[in-house]
């Protein structure tokens, strides 16, 4: 497809499970971004990939949370030992350009609906 | 910190009246700001942007309007329709070292009557 795909669109797990989230971006975007989601609320910063470097993870919440992008290209969020708090929706974006003040606006998947039991 | 946010929570309009929706910003340093519509199980989608050598920038029905000296954002919609019903998200974004970085404020609700 054309635009940002992410799967599994909905995830249920027991508590202390670990999840895989996945993110295809548009074929060419060297940045990739993942995103957390809180009921009613904006969007708020993971972790930032330029093409296979992690260059920002500081909104990562903690340790539990991992981001890769070994190829450049799909990106997997990893949650070890979930906790309900986790529950969110996890939402990836990606953009064309990396230099800064390229004012390239990002491209959002649908999300996955991550819920926590 | 820093931050985007939006004075209105919520707006309901009726079908055919214009929106307005706000957004003020904190930081000056900011020169590029985007809006966002997500409707209901979907991402963000891209409205419009504008940078902030420039004063207004109009789309498809859909106007921006900054004010520096103020540190405002608005988005207008003309002719409001039942599709336009979803959350608005203004986005400010903040220059880092390798990268730019994109920061949401919490969203406005609009709802269209028909």
């Amino acid at each position: 497809g054309a635009g940002v795909s992410q799967s599994p669109r909905y995830k249920v797990a027991k508590r202390g499970q670990d999840v895989a989230l996945r993110c295809d971006p548009i074929s060419g975007h060297v940045s990739l971004f993942w995103y957390q989601q809180a009921l009613g609320q904006g969007p708020e910063f993971l972790t930032y990939f330029q093409n296979e470097a992690q260059l920002d993870k500081s909104g990562l919440p903690s340790d539990r949370f991992f981001a890769e992008r070994p190829e450049g290209s799909v990106s997997t969020l990893k949650i070890q030992r979930t906790q309900q708090e986790d529950s969110a929706v996890y939402l990836c974006a990606s953009s064309l350009g990396h230099l800064q003040n390229s004012n390239q606006p990002q491209h959002f998947g649908d999300g996955t609906r991550l819920s926590i039991l | 910190g820093e931050s985007v946010g939006l004075h209105l929570p919520t707006l309901s309009v009726q079908e055919g009246d214009n929106s307005i929706i706000n957004c003020a910003y904190s930081n000056s340093a900011s020169d590029y700001f985007i809006w966002y519509k997500q409707e209901s199980g979907k991402g963000p989608q891209f409205i419009i942007d504008i940078r902030s050598n420039m004063d207004k920038r109009q789309g498809q029905r859909v106007t921006v309007l900054l004010n520096k000296t103020v540190k405002h954002l608005s988005l207008q919609i003309a002719a409001t329709q039942p599709g336009d019903s979803a959350v608005y998200f203004c986005a400010e974004n903040q220059m880092k070292t390798s990268y730019d970085k994109v920061i949401f404020g919490p969203g406005t609700s609009l709802s269209v009557i028909p």
